[in-house]
């Protein structure tokens, strides 16, 4: 089982702060990996997949790079809508298809 | 718009089962594979069962296998999870979502709450 493991767990930022999210993975996944963002009380949002391709609708200030076992999803600039939790999740090597145990990103 | 809707959930005992149920409105589901996942009370997200279009591969994470069950009924545009011997650790959101370069659409959730 590929393990992901994100960091750090919470990130306290300012409206217009960068953000910046790790997620790395037990053993490489070459560019099989996802982003997703969730607010409280909703589903989980596709936000980036194959590791830097935006998914529909996403705004350019998300972008995501990386691959084999390090990934990164950074927000340029931090809008009120932003804070969320974000979860990475590789989808490579499976069964099992694992999700990191998440970043929540508040306001500082 | 593609929709995914789950129904079902509720408050079970343990050892009890129940069925969750997953419509899709907006994209015919028979030619995409499905899986569940689930989010226990204030913890991450858990995948735990894929399907294929056709139901000839079929996947569990060992937290379920032998207790869940998967299915599809392609003529009701419909995904199904039987859930049996249910315990404490099964209370959570389960999502069904479709499986695309990550998983693209997702369902709003149903909550399955295991308690005596």
């Amino acid at each position: 089982e590929i393990v992901m493991t994100q960091s750090p767990a919470t990130l306290s930022l300012s409206p217009g702060e960068r953000a910046t999210l790790s997620c790395r993975a037990s053993q490489s996944v070459g560019t099989n990996l996802a982003w997703y963002q969730q607010k409280p009380g909703q589903a989980p949002r596709l936000i980036i997949s194959g590791a830097s391709t935006r998914a529909t609708g996403i705004p350019a200030r998300f972008s995501g790079s990386g691959s084999e076992t390090v990934f990164t999803l950074t927000i340029s600039s931090l809008q009120s809508e932003d804070f969320a939790v974000y979860y990475c999740q590789q989808y490579y090597k499976w069964p099992p298809l694992t999700f990191g145990g998440g970043t929540k990103v508040e306001i500082k | 718009e593609m929709q995914l809707v789950e129904s079902g959930g509720g408050l079970v005992k343990p050892g009890e089962s129940r069925r969750l149920s997953c419509v899709a409105s907006g994209l015919t589901l028979s030619l995409y594979s499905m899986n569940w996942v689930r989010q226990a009370p204030g913890k991450g997200l858990e995948w735990i069962s894929y399907i294929s279009p056709s139901s000839s591969t079929i996947h569990y994470a060992d937290s379920v296998e032998g207790r869940f069950t998967i299915s599809r009924d392609n003529g009701k545009n419909s995904l199904y999870l039987q859930m049996n011997s249910l315990r404490d650790e099964d209370t959570a959101v389960y999502y069904c979502a479709r499986p695309y370069s990550g998983m693209d659409v997702w369902g709003q959730g149903t909550t399955v709450i295991v308690s005596s």
